[in-house]
């Protein structure tokens, strides 16, 4: 099974909510990435992370927290969502970077 | 800076034609990948390059890692081929990095 599965594929979500989204592969892969997606832009790497470690780009590192308490298994968390968090968000994994990506499905997330 | 710039930004074909999109490196990459995002925004694998070329059906990309750019040749457009082509370059310093270029919006006309 080459599937990434995330979960749901849609979210609304309140101004100042926390949001939580579910990433999970069967592939064994040691690396899993989260991207946001906004319409007319390119996919942005948020964070990953590579087995244990979590890796956070600079400029949204305040603004979203991950967790991997096992290989199989990623989520991504805003602990208070705004209305520029309405997005795509991918989730990938792959064998850190030897390896092509494979992406989820997306959630689709709409914050009111 | 911008590490990957891709070329064009749109794209309109008509059916039968070929063309062929491109994403230029400011640095060395090791690798590429190419995407088609579906219309409901998720992203296809299209290929994944080392340096070298691959073929699939009317689809062949190029990655040419001493020139610093890839290519994705598309042979006899058809309508289904409609979609926005990400290239996604991997890159190295201190670790691994991925950034995508901002992608080609591609409209194949009958």
């Amino acid at each position: 099974d080459t599937t990434v599965k995330q979960n749901p594929r849609y979210k609304l979500a309140r101004v100042g909510k926390p949001v939580n989204l579910i990433c999970s592969q069967t592939m064994n892969h040691d690396t899993m990435y989260w991207y946001q997606k906004k319409p007319n832009q390119a996919p942005k790497l948020l964070l990953f992370y590579y087995d244990k470690i979590l890796n956070r780009e600079a400029d949204t590192f305040e603004k979203f927290q991950s967790s991997r308490p096992n290989n199989s298994f990623c989520s991504l968390y805003i602990g208070s969502a705004g209305l520029e968090y309405s997005a795509m968000y991918l989730c990938a994994s792959g064998t850190g970077g030897a390896e092509t990506l494979y992406f989820g499905s997306g959630t689709r997330l709409t914050v009111l | 800076g911008d590490k990957v710039k891709q070329s064009p930004s749109a794209l309109s074909l008509q059916e039968g034609t070929n063309s062929a999109l491109r994403c230029n490196f400011s640095i060395a990459a090791t690798t590429v990948q190419w995407f088609l995002q579906n219309p409901r925004g998720s992203l296809m694998n299209l290929f994944y390059l080392v340096p070298g070329t691959k073929e699939n059906g009317r689809l062949k990309s190029a990655f040419d890692s001493k020139e610093s750019y890839s290519t994705l040749h598309i042979r006899d457009a058809q309508l289904e081929d409609s979609g926005t082509y990400f290239c996604a370059a991997e890159f190295r310093n201190s670790g691994t990095y991925q950034r995508f270029g901002t992608g080609t919006k591609l409209q194949v006309v009958p």
